[in-house]
This record gives structure tokens, sequence and C-alpha cells, in this order.
């Protein structure tokens, strides 16, 4: 059973370019969250998707950034116009689809490294 | 708002020496609290969950255990392989029992074991 898979592994783009970062979660899984890791700090939650919905954006930047999940296909973080800011690792992570009885444990991917020169 | 700090932010131990790493958290209501591993340039490898005080879980040389404001990694007889960063995080309760999904994560404890 495959894990979470995030691709590209690294992504280098230039200032103002746009980056597209994809995650397909494990099998079975419904539930795709997105964090990011800059350098030094530690790992922040930027938004929670099921599939077509967006669940909790609270940690989303207000620009720039957006999140989907479609009903085919991977889940996409897109991020327009990049900065040097936004250098970091981000990860994927997925979990089953909830049980109210059974607490349910996010599973990362491998990241994708976004080095913005 | 939800808040997890960890200590040591590093460790540093001999193979063979027994130690234990702190995760004190807030949150309003705790759903659960995960310890994941992280090797540099990969991403967060899940070891446990726990979900009320006074839980215990246990995985080859490791254990974690849970009080209502705190929660700890003991690891006993390290080996460098053992080296790593550990990822504290707490998941909080939602009124009716779901949970918010997001995990807040601490700032992780760098071990490094030497043989």
């Amino acid at each position: 059973n495959a894990g979470v898979m995030q691709n590209p592994r690294h992504l280098v783009r230039r200032r103002g370019q746009e980056a597209r970062l994809r995650c397909s979660p494990m099998k079975g899984h419904s539930h795709v969250y997105w964090y990011r890791q800059l350098p030094e700090e530690g790992l922040k939650f930027m938004v929670y998707l099921q599939k077509e919905n967006i669940i909790d954006e609270s940690g989303m930047p207000k620009e720039r950034f957006s999140a989907e999940f479609p009903k085919e296909g991977p889940s996409i973080l897109r991020i327009q116009q990049v900065v040097r800011g936004d250098s970091a690792a981000y990860f994927c992570a997925s979990s089953p689809k909830f049980q109210r009885e059974i607490q349910e444990t996010q599973y990362f991917g491998p990241g994708t490294r976004l080095l913005v020169l | 708002e939800d808040q997890v700090t960890q200590s040591p932010e590093a460790l540093r131990l001999q193979e063979g020496e027994s130690s234990s790493l702190n995760c004190s958290y807030t949150v309003s209501g705790l759903r659960g609290l995960f310890w994941y591993r992280q090797d540099p340039g990969k991403g967060p490898e899940f070891l446990f969950t726990l979900y009320s005080a006074g839980e215990e879980k246990e995985k080859e040389r490791l254990k974690a255990t849970l009080t209502k404001k705190e929660s700890f990694l003991h690891i006993t007889a390290p080996k460098p392989e053992d080296s790593a960063t550990y990822l504290c995080a707490v998941q909080a309760r939602r009124a009716g029992g779901t949970s918010y999904g997001k995990l807040t994560f601490g700032q992780g404890t760098i071990l490094t074991v030497h043989p």
C-alpha cells in the first residue's frame, strides 16, 4: 500500500512565477492536510480539505495561496507570484474517512522543497 | 490558541544512555496527542497517538506517556539509528467529539545518539 505521494520533490522558481505542488493521499484516505515548514521553524498548519471541499483554511496566507482537492486526481497547493519568503518545505498529510470512535491519524508525505530565487 | 512546547531543543546521548523528551501542551480540549519522528530531508513518520491522561504506548525502545498537561517520550538504551528530530503535536476536540483536524506542532527535539 503506497504511502502519501508528493511531487515534485524539489521545485525551483524565480520570484513572480507560480508554484504548483501535488499530493496524492494514501489509498482509502479522503482527508488531506497541507503544512509548511520554514527553515529553523516547526510545522505549521495551512489547510484541511476533503474531496471538493475546503474544511479549514485558517492557516493559509490571505493572498497568493490556494488549495483544492478535486473529485478526481491529486490535491493541489498553488502559490501565485512567489516571493523568497515562500521558500520552505511543504508537507501533505492524509487520514482516513472520519469515524467517531476512531481518532484519525495523519500520515505524511516526503514533502516538496520549494526554493525561490 | 493551542500551544505545544518541547524540551530540550537538542539532546545528545551516548548509546545505551536512557533519557526522556518532554512535550507540554495547552489545548481547549484534547482529542489526541501525536508523536512523530522526522529524519533530515524526509516527512514526519508516525509513532504514537495518545488520547487520555494515564495512557501509555510502547514501540521497541520508545515509550510515550500522557498527563493532563504534558507528554513524555522515554527512550530506553538508545542506538545511533534513533537519532532524529522528534515532534509532538496536539489535535483539539470540537463540541460533539469531532476534531478540528489540524495538528499544532511543537518545535521538536533534535536527538543525537553517539556510538
